[in-house]
């Protein structure tokens, strides 16, 4: 089936660096993804939608200077978590159209110290 | 997309059939019901879909109602490794339509 590659899976990095994040489709192109974020024993809560050049679209109470994303290719998609805190600490996930419904990437345990 | 309802949380024993429901009554005619379920710390896990007919693959059987308000997802035989947050989600597939997340049945399979 179609596979959408995370990486890296998991990240510690200083208060006030900048961490990126990969997501890419294996085995197809995507025109669009999806960026989540999930806190501890919480559900995934959407983050933006990453269009294919063009912006991505946030959602509402999401700081679009704070994740920079960047969907320059059909198989990649990058959000960039700038200028770090701890409280930014959580597992982010993507996820793309292959077809027929949903793949989700592994996840990125990012915490920051 | 429509909104779901399901419960928090369940049990079910080693060997068991594990029934969990999902209520999703606004569901509209060309949205299809989802299941996914999230093991600890991975990204969500595809398991099964369908329209309105029941529906079975190698992890699990789909039963939805005949007026499609809800559906039950069956797993007939649990093991521990299936331990995990189902989800269940109504997509309209032809759009690129953003997912929203209930909060999900975290299915505890016991001994």
């Amino acid at each position: 089936g179609a596979v959408v590659s995370q990486h890296p899976s998991w990240v510690i990095c200083k208060s006030g660096t900048s961490v990126k994040i990969e997501c890419r489709s294996l085995d197809f192109q995507a025109t669009t993804m999806f960026w989540y974020r999930q806190f501890p024993k919480q559900s995934l809560m959407l983050m933006a939608t990453s269009n294919e050049g063009s912006k991505a679209t946030y959602e509402q109470g999401v700081e679009k200077d704070k994740f920079l994303i960047n969907h320059a290719s059909l198989t990649l998609s990058t959000l960039t978590v700038t200028s770090a805190h701890p409280e930014d600490s959580s597992f982010y996930i993507c996820s793309a159209i292959p077809g027929d419904g949903y793949t989700f990437g592994s996840g990125t345990r990012l915490t920051v110290v | 997309d429509a909104k779901t309802t399901q419960p928090t949380s369940m049990d079910c024993a080693e060997g068991r059939a594990a029934n969990l429901p999902c209520n999703h009554s606004t569901i509209s005619g060309n949205e299809y019901v989802y299941w996914y379920r999230q093991i600890h710390s991975q990204g969500p896990q595809y398991i099964i879909h369908g329209l309105k007919n029941n529906e079975t693959n190698e992890m699990a059987s789909l039963i939805i109602t005949e007026d499609r308000k809800s559906s039950t997802l069956i797993l007939p035989h649990a093991t521990l490794r299936d331990t995990a947050v189902y989800y269940c989600i109504v997509i309209d597939t032809g759009t690129a339509s953003k997912l929203t997340f209930g909060t999900g049945t975290r299915l505890q399979v016991t001994l």
